[in-house]
């Protein structure tokens, strides 16, 4: 069964760093690519980047500047860490896998002081 | 970055009623269209794929269609637990692109 959970913290102070972990079971992350999604209270979700299966990566060019994104395969986990958080970057993070095929449950995150 | 027009944004309809949302691309995504249906406090799942492929376990209800910019989800008739948010998305070239999302409610 495949499953993908988000963990970090749910509070970051502004000007921070966010690190977020995905981590998944059921499939292999040396076989299909994982996305970080991140959608606002009541908004539309964004697209933040891709981990592919072959460990090359791919960024929203809105995000670049301060996204990276890593993974461990020995204990299936794929890593977000976004720098300099402001308030607009509230909103629940999701892992997915493939084309949003399969989703994490989300972890919300609060930017504040 | 390709933009996604999405329509209507907030719908109200009937039990039994035949429902349509469309997505609009600012260019052609051949058929790298999703959909998505999304209830209050659970994450996204997906309804259909690559335009018209039904998700394994979701009800023959849903529907998609479309090609070139313009693709649509129809539900053929409304459920009350089809009560949520619906979003579609383009996995076509560059970053993927979410529509703004329709909010279906029951009249």
């Amino acid at each position: 069964q495949v499953q993908l959970k988000e963990s970090g913290p749910g509070l970051v102070q502004p000007s921070e760093t966010l690190s977020l972990t995905c981590t998944v079971s059921g499939f292999s992350l040396t076989s299909y690519s994982v996305s970080w999604v991140r959608q606002p209270s009541g908004k539309g979700p964004e697209w933040m980047g891709r981990m592919w299966y072959d460990g090359d990566t791919a960024y929203n060019s809105a995000l670049k500047s301060r996204l990276s994104i890593s993974r461990d395969t020995s204990k299936n986990q794929v890593f977000l860490k976004m720098n300099s958080l402001q308030t607009d970057d509230t909103g629940t993070y999701y892992c997915t896998r493939e084309t949003g095929r399969d989703w994490g449950q989300g972890v919300m995150v609060t930017v504040s002081s | 970055d390709i933009q996604m027009t999405q329509s209507p944004s907030f719908l109200s309809a009937t039990v039994g009623d035949r429902v349509t949302i469309n997505c609009k691309a600012s260019q052609n995504i051949n058929k790298y269209l999703n959909w998505y249906q999304q209830k209050l406090g659970e994450a996204p799942k997906r309804l259909i794929y690559n335009t018209n492929s039904l998700q394994t376990g979701i009800p023959s209800r849903f529907s998609g269609s479309g090609s070139g910019t313009d693709y649509t989800l129809t539900i053929s008739s409304l459920q009350p637990e089809d009560v949520a948010t619906y979003f579609c998305l383009q996995h076509n070239s560059g970053p993927w692109t979410f529509g703004g999302g329709t909010k279906l409610e029951l009249k």
